[in-house]
């Protein structure tokens, strides 16, 4: 079957911390791996990586995908109080294009 | 593109009450999914269709969910009879062959 998990399940940093959150995967067919942020709305699309070992950086924040040991991780430097969300990791299979999240990781960031 | 629109945006039902979502994904797009959200088990994929094509619906939970899409502008998920703890915010996506999903503001569903 395939599964995404994603740790911590959640996490409490002051403004200014670093922070690393991790997913792993075990999917057939692996087609590509997402993040995405959500705060009370809808998911909002942040990365998509599909090559091993480069970084894709927006601002303060970047990922990597590691293909061989199957997972990724979002770092988030200098945290702000607006970084506070759910952040979820998807993978896409390649044969049928299939969409799976893992549960999310809560960030808070307190002032 | 106005991105995916769903509609309604908030539903309140009793129970026992036949409940219709939509959906209107993004023009182009060739996959739809739907999700269903809640605390306890996060973002669960319910169905998906390629092409209009339901693909896999293993995430239904049970036979009173049920969802088409007649055609490429349109789908909908139903749910009869519905139950309290069928209250969750429910989601649609559409994504192209590559590249990212973008999802609908939800309907938030309510069964009392």
């Amino acid at each position: 079957e395939d599964k995404v998990v994603q740790s911590p399940l959640s996490l409490v940093v002051h403004e200014g911390d670093t922070v690393t959150l991790n997913c792993s995967y075990e999917v057939t067919n692996f087609r590509s791996l997402l993040w995405y942020k959500q705060e009370k709305k809808a998911p909002t699309f942040l990365f998509m990586l599909t090559s091993s070992g480069i970084e894709k950086k927006s601002g303060r924040l970047s990922s990597i995908l590691d293909k061989k040991e199957l997972f990724s991780i979002l770092n988030i430097t200098a945290t702000q109080t607006g970084d506070s969300a759910v952040y979820l990791c998807a993978v896409r299979t390649g044969n049928t294009g299939k969409l799976i999240f893992g549960q999310g990781t809560t960030l808070q960031v307190k002032p | 593109d106005a991105g995916v629109i769903q509609s309604p945006r908030h539903e309140v039902t009793e129970m026992g009450q036949e409940v219709t979502l939509r959906c209107k994904p993004i023009s182009g797009h060739d996959y739809l999914f739907w999700y269903r959200q809640t605390m306890m088990r996060g973002l669960e994929l319910l169905i998906y269709f390629n092409n209009n094509v339901p693909i896999d619906d293993s995430g239904m939970p049970e036979d009173r969910f049920s969802a088409k899409m007649p055609n490429a502008s349109f789908s909908t998920l139903k749910i009869q009879p519905s139950e309290p703890r069928d209250s969750a915010v429910y989601f649609c996506a559409s994504s192209p062959q590559t590249g990212e999903a973008f999802f609908g503001q939800g309907t938030r569903l309510t069964v009392v």
